[in-house]
């Protein structure tokens, strides 16, 4: 079965820091990867997803992942933090059926 | 705007009840999920529905159904309701079923409340 494990529920950087959420996955097969953001009161948005054609995903809101097969890690990275990055992030493996499987989500606050 | 949109955005219900989420996807998708997201299980898989029909069972409890209607839009059926049952309730919406890593997009949710 493939799961997801999220480290740290709430990360806290200063504006202009670094952001780095982490996400370990687990799947027997190659997995699909997904980062979503959801900021208060609303949906997910999908930040970017890797489907295998490169192991560096660039996505939105200046945010990137990089796909590391021997870690089983799929870590998402800003390298400046903005106020407006404060919200809620998953991670997330598609499974053979379709259905996401999510992580416990990582609550991202900036500090001014 | 993700393109997918839910009715009610919110709902206030009493225990024992039975309440109707609604969820269009965008247009041209053929899949719908329904996840519910709650403070203490997470987002969790509940169905999902590939152009009419039932595709996939997640943790779905059987006071819950759904369906898929022929124009695509899908409706969540709650009943007896229980106070456990309080949760945000989200619809996605994809072009395929599976095997692809194509995007499943989210509506804005429906915020269930059982008092």
């Amino acid at each position: 079965a493939q799961s997801v494990t999220q480290l740290g529920s709430h990360v806290s950087v200063s504006e202009g820091a670094l952001v780095l959420l982490r996400c370990n996955y687990s799947s027997s097969v190659p997995p699909y990867l997904f980062w979503y953001v959801q900021y208060p009161n609303q949906g997910l948005q999908l930040l970017l997803k890797y489907t295998s054609a490169a192991t560096l995903v660039k996505g939105i809101n200046g945010f990137e992942a990089e796909f590391k097969k021997s870690e089983t890690s799929f870590h998402l990275t800003k390298p400046s933090a903005h106020m407006s990055d404060a919200a809620e992030y998953f991670c997330a493996v598609k499974d053979q059926g379709g259905k996401l499987i999510f992580g416990q989500g990582t609550e991202l606050s900036v500090k001014p | 705007d993700s393109g997918v949109t839910q009715t009610p955005k919110h709902l206030i219900t009493a225990t024992g009840q039975r309440v109707t989420l609604r969820c269009s996807p965008r247009s041209g998708d053929l899949s719908v999920y329904w996840y519910q997201q709650s403070l203490d299980q997470g987002l969790q898989f509940l169905i999902q529905y590939y152009n009419g029909e039932e595709r996939a069972k997640g943790n779905i409890l059987e006071r819950f159904s759904a369906q898929q209607f022929p124009d695509l839009h899908s409706e969540l059926n709650l009943s007896s309701l229980e106070l456990g049952d309080s949760a945000l309730y989200f619809c996605a919406s994809s072009s395929r079923t599976s095997g692809k890593p194509d995007t499943q997009y989210f509506g804005p949710g429906t915020r269930l409340t059982v008092l």
